[in-house]
């Protein structure tokens, strides 16, 4: 199975400030990566697709970079509906497979 | 607007199987771009992803579930179905219906429902 890492499992950080995440992977995904947002109690909404795509209604605040092993998710200016946690994905290969989670927090 | 929703049994006694029904509303579920998957989250912990299916019934599976996993699909009822069977207390969690895109990221979810094993 191809492992996923985040970092940090947690951040805090206030109201416009600049956040990223980052995802390694085990073993090569090319561009085959996902992003998610999770709010408590709420189903994860997906953020990124394909690495570096907006998905569409998603602010364009967030955007997504990186292929091979090594992933970012950037939030260039936090806004309060942004403090949840963020997950990515590999579909590359079966199984997918998800990051342990980022949870974003206000300082 | 396409809407998934899961339906099923919250408590599930241990050994028994697990079975549940994601409701496709907004959009058919036969449609040949898409798979329909599962995916499952502990209380408190990150997101496992158990498998997905198509309209003509091809599946792919997790094989790191320690329960056996069945997926299947009724598309005249627009629906899709999930059986764990022999679970455990580790199976309790969160389980999600989710669509998988051509581009093989899931949207949209459905909202979600707790299932507890437990005697």
């Amino acid at each position: 199975d191809i492992q996923m890492t985040q970092s940090p499992s947690s951040v805090s950080a206030s109201v416009g400030d600049r956040v990223t995440i980052t995802c390694r992977a085990s073993q090569g995904i090319s561009s085959w990566l996902a992003w998610y947002q999770q709010k408590p109690g709420k189903a994860p909404k997906v953020l990124i697709y394909a690495a570096s795509s907006l998905q569409s209604g998603v602010p364009s605040r967030f955007s997504g970079s990186g292929s091979g092993t090594d992933f970012t998710l950037t939030i260039s200016s936090l806004q309060p509906e942004d403090f949840a946690t963020y997950y990515c994905q590999q579909a590359n290969s079966f199984p997918y497979t998800f990051g342990q989670g980022t949870k974003l927090e206000i300082k | 607007q396409l809407q998934l929703q899961e339906s099923g049994p919250g408590l599930v006694k241990p050994s028994e199987t697990l079975s549940l029904t994601c409701t496709v509303s907004g959009a058919s579920i036969s449609s040949s771009s898409y798979y329909w998957g599962w995916i499952r989250q502990p209380p408190g912990k990150g997101l496992e992803w158990i498998g997905i299916i198509n309209y003509s019934g091809s599946t792919y599976y997790n094989p790191s579930l320690k329960s056996p996993v069945t997926i299947s699909i009724d598309t005249s009822k627009n629906q899709f179905s999930l059986r764990l069977s022999s679970v455990t207390a580790a199976d309790t969690s969160v389980y999600y219906c989710a669509r998988r895109g051509p581009g093989r990221w899931f949207d949209p979810w459905g909202q979600g429902t707790l299932v507890t094993v437990s005697s």
